[in-house]
């Protein structure tokens, strides 16, 4: 059973970076079958899918993020990174990886998640 | 974008009762709509996939149903350990390269 694992600093200034990574164990993210993905959930605005990288480093982003996102992977220690520019408080949320599986690119649920980690963009 | 509105938004049960949770799509999403449960500190949970497959281990008291824009989750012989926040997702995207995945707010689920 794929386990994965998000790590990072959990307090952000205002206008940095973002930076995330996401351990996968139990299994290889080198597999065609799954697209490894980045999401968050805020108190108010609920989950929100931010994108997700086939193992190729073939990237997909929300397009509302897609400007400020860059998701990449690091194959030989089983990882996943996100990087979010320029943040604000409205990016303040608990982040989650994820495995997405289903019918190709753009038809996929996720499962499993990551235990999340929250991070707070502070001015 | 297709909106996901769920309801109710809160539901109070008691034991052993059966429970029915909609989910509203913006668009018709055919039959790509999942179900998600949230304990309390937890991460979400798959229940459900393709409107009516229950995730490896879900118990069959967990059951999905609906197509197009009108789903149901349906919960039967409820348990305390049932009391969480139940989500659904739609993956229907029309532009196959171009994906992108939305939630309902969530129905919040308290078992008396």
């Amino acid at each position: 059973q794929v386990h994965l694992q998000e790590s990072g600093p959990g307090l952000v200034q205002s206008s940095q970076t973002l930076s995330l990574t996401c351990t996968v164990s139990g299994g290889s993210i080198n597999t065609g079958t799954y697209y490894w993905s980045w999401l968050r959930q805020h108190p108010v605005k609920g989950l929100e899918w931010l994108g997700y990288i086939y193992y190729t480093g073939s990237t997909y982003y929300n397009p509302s993020l897609e400007s400020r996102l860059v998701i990449s992977i690091d194959s030989p220690n089983n990882q996943i990174a996100l990087k979010l520019k320029s943040v604000t408080a409205a990016d303040t949320a608990v982040y989650y990886c994820a495995k997405a599986l289903g019918f190709g690119v753009s038809n996929n649920w996720f499962d499993p998640w990551g235990q999340g980690t929250l991070v707070t963009v502070s001015s | 974008e297709t909106v996901l509105t769920q309801s109710p938004a809160t539901l109070s049960v008691s034991p052993g009762e059966r429970v029915a949770l909609s989910c509203r799509a913006s668009q018709d999403v055919g039959t790509s709509l999942a179900w998600y449960q949230q304990t309390p500190g937890q991460s979400p949970r798959l229940l459900i996939y393709e409107t009516s497959s229950r995730a490896t281990g879900i118990p069959l008291r967990f059951s999905g149903s609906g197509s197009g824009t009108e789903f149901t989750l349906t919960i039967s012989r409820l348990e305390s350990e049932d009391s969480a926040i139940y989500f659904c997702q739609q993956y229907k995207n029309s532009n196959t390269w171009r994906p992108w995945f939305t939630f309902g707010q969530g129905t919040r689920l308290e078992i008396k």
